[in-house]
């Protein structure tokens, strides 16, 4: 029950096209879903973060979405730049418990030039 | 103010030794979480502390295994008579104080054991 279910487990975009990664999980008790994006050799960075009293949060080229009743939310970024080529991990938390994190299995994006 | 510093970054280790991985948190961050992120896998949770205190380690084997966060210095993730299948990449992350969800990962530690 504790787990997050992430897809795909890699992904290859064109620059300029759109990159969606989709998360799934069953805990109700989550309260807190971010994303986190990492580089080969370096830690994982926050990259957007959404609770589950809105159903989409944009910054920048990110947007997550989050269907609270299905139980599932993705990262979708826009105009994908090879720059954003690295590994995508969903997690989640319940923040009154410790907020440790939950993590999926990862996306490795390639964003080809 | 400094991000989350651990080391060392490489860490190799023959069969039954120990290897300690040391992990300093931001200014003004008194929590830390220990993950574990094995080759082409997602980020485990392993345990997490508050100064001096073990507040949930769940996420820990049993045995050969502990850590602990002291009053002054950083906080160490000790394992004992490590085994081949310990290989893997440890980060710890840290937490504010002031409250609030971001956790902040270091660079992590990578353990090859021979």
């Amino acid at each position: 029950q504790q787990q997050v279910k992430q897809s795909p487990q890699s992904l290859i975009v064109q620059k300029g096209g759109i990159s969606i990664i989709n998360c799934a999980y069953e805990n109700t008790a989550f309260d807190y879903f971010p994303w986190y994006q990492q580089f080969p050799g370096k830690g994982p960075a926050l990259l957007i973060a959404i609770r589950p009293d809105v159903s989409e949060k944009k910054e920048g080229r990110f947007t997550i979405s989050f269907n609270k009743s299905a139980k599932q939310f993705s990262l979708h970024i826009m105009d994908s730049q090879p720059g954003d080529s690295a590994t995508y991990f969903c997690a989640a938390s319940i923040r009154t418990s410790g907020s440790r994190l939950t993590f999926g299995e990862g996306t490795q994006l390639t964003v080809n030039p | 103010n400094a991000g989350v510093m651990q080391n060392p970054r490489h860490l190799v280790r023959r069969r039954g030794q120990e290897a300690r991985l040391r992990c300093s948190p931001m200014k003004g961050h008194s929590h830390v979480y220990w993950y574990r992120q094995l080759p082409e896998e997602g980020l485990k949770f392993m345990v997490y502390l508050q100064k001096e205190n073990i507040i949930d380690e769940s996420g820990m084997p049993k045995e050969r295994f502990s850590a602990e966060f002291p009053k002054e210095g950083p906080s160490i993730l000790r394992i004992q008579q490590v085994v081949r299948g310990d290989s893997a990449a440890y980060f710890c992350a840290s937490l504010s104080d002031r409250g609030g969800n971001i956790q902040y990962f270091g660079a992590g530690t990578r353990l090859s054991v021979l």
